[in-house]
């Protein structure tokens, strides 16, 4: 079984840039987060979609950051403009279903240095 | 306020010996708690999940406890292994809500 894609894999951009990350969950998956995790720190959401409507986003700072799930499948996340204190790990995860203790699958990160 | 505490010093054991990882919580009421391990520059991967009315999980090497009086989870590798050393990350899941809430980590090196 395939696991969470994420691309690209390291991005270097300068503040007041913009980026954009992409996700593909596994397939059948009908739940995607996306997480921010600085270093030394453990993952934190920023949003999470169940099929492609936003379960919540209440940790999303939505002036500079938004994210969408077309048809309910692959997402993408944007940070629009970049501030140096978005230098990060950006993760994916997918898992069956909101409710429920479901397990999360994890795509390797996207690393993100923002100067 | 709401707080999830790992040990933020590296654990640090012999081959062998028993690794103990503790997950402590304050003000949150979860219905699981779940762990993960973290490789570097890697995604977690989950381990183990407890729910709240459970006392004890096990699998294979690993063993999970759950105590919601103490608001403490411990997390039990038996029989380490160098290969164990990563980061063990906890995280609590509410009722109310469907997110998971993590905690920094505690990472464990395994000396051969």
């Amino acid at each position: 079984e395939a696991g969470v894609a994420q691309s690209p894999r390291y991005k270097i951009i300068e503040k007041r840039q913009s980026v954009a990350f992409w996700c593909n969950p596994i397939s059948g998956h009908a739940t995607l987060y996306w997480y921010q995790q600085i270093l030394g720190q453990g993952p934190k959401l920023l949003i999470q979609f169940q099929n492609n409507g936003v379960v919540d986003d209440s940790q999303l700072p939505k002036d500079r950051f938004s994210a969408e799930r077309l048809k309910g499948v692959d997402s993408t996340l944007k940070i629009q403009p970049a501030k140096l204190e978005d230098s990060a790990v950006y993760l994916c995860a997918s898992s069956l279903a909101a409710g429920g203790p479901h397990e999360q699958y994890f795509g390797p990160g996207t690393r993100l240095t923002v100067t | 306020s709401q707080k999830i505490e790992q040990n933020s010093e590296a654990l640090n054991i012999q081959e062998g010996k028993t690794a103990t990882l503790t997950c402590n919580y304050t003000n949150y009421s979860p219905a699981y708690l779940q762990w993960y391990r973290q490789d570097p520059g890697r995604g977690p991967v989950f381990l183990l999940l407890i729910r709240e009315n459970e006392k004890e999980k096990r699998k294979e090497r690993l063993k999970v406890t759950f105590d919601t009086t103490l608001k403490q989870s411990l997390f039990h590798i038996t029989a380490s292994q160098p290969a164990d050393s990563a980061t063990y990350l906890c995280a609590l899941r509410m009722d109310s809500s469907y997110k998971l809430i993590f905690g920094s980590g505690t990472r464990l090196l395994v000396r051969p």
